[in-house]
């Protein structure tokens, strides 16, 4: 069975410029988290959903960040405009909703370079 | 105050001896997990074991163990016979619940381990 797939692996932008990253989850999870790690502050919960709709946004960090989810099988976290400090590895993961410990598989993630 | 907490930026082991990565937490959830991630310099997170705060037992995964002290709120990960595939960044987190009633991961800022020949 497939992992959570995210895409593109690497991206390196410009200033200014909209970013879009793309995630798959493992079929069957109904929870899909947003995460992005730096070196500064670490790995930090950006979104999550259940069943397609978000539960918790408090830590996207600026009205720049947006992230959705259409369906079931895929998701978007969408920067606009993006800076330079938003340059970071940003992780999608999922997980079912029942059966502890409700662990949860990530992605290999993105790793965004805003120049 | 943080949830999680890793002291150790950095440990070196070397390769066959047994090394202890340290990890507290602070939550007042009664029905909380603790896990264990693995981030290997490829990046990928890789989920190593975990335990549950009802769980009467230690947990253990092969070559992992994670040595539960309730009382003390420490979840210390145990590498036994270390290997140089071991060489990684290890994340400690907790689960508990939210007001909302549902719950999420929260991560520790992880310790380095070096595994040398």
């Amino acid at each position: 069975d497939a992992g959570v797939i995210q895409s593109p692996r690497h991206e390196v932008t410009e200033m200014g410029q909209e970013v879009t990253l793309r995630c798959k989850p493992i079929s069957g999870h109904d929870y899909l988290f947003w995460y992005r790690q730096t070196m500064m502050r670490g790995l930090e919960l950006l979104i999550y959903f259940n069943n397609n709709v978000p539960i918790d946004d408090s830590g996207m960090p600026e009205d720049r960040f947006s992230a959705k989810m259409p369906n079931a099988s895929f998701s978007t976290l969408k920067i606009q405009p993006s800076e330079p400090r938003d340059s970071a590895v940003y992780f999608c993961a999922s997980r079912t909703g029942t059966g502890d410990p409700y662990e949860q598989y990530f992605g290999p993630g993105t790793r965004l370079t805003v120049t | 105050a943080q949830k999680i907490t890793q002291t150790q930026p950095g440990m070196f082991v070397q390769e066959k001896e047994a090394v202890t990565l340290d990890c507290t937490y602070d939550t007042s959830d009664p029905s909380y997990g603790l896990f264990w991630y693995k981030q290997p310099s490829s990046g990928e997170m890789i989920f190593l074991i975990y335990q549950g705060s009802y769980d009467q037992q230690n947990a253990t995964e092969g070559r992992y163990s994670l040595n539960f002290q309730k009382a003390r709120k420490s979840a210390n990960l145990v590498i036994s016979a270390s290997q140089l595939g071991d060489s990684a960044m290890y994340f400690c987190a907790m689960r508990e619940a939210m007001n909302s009633g549902y719950s999420t991961l929260t991560f520790g800022k992880g310790t380095m381990l070096l595994v040398s020949p």
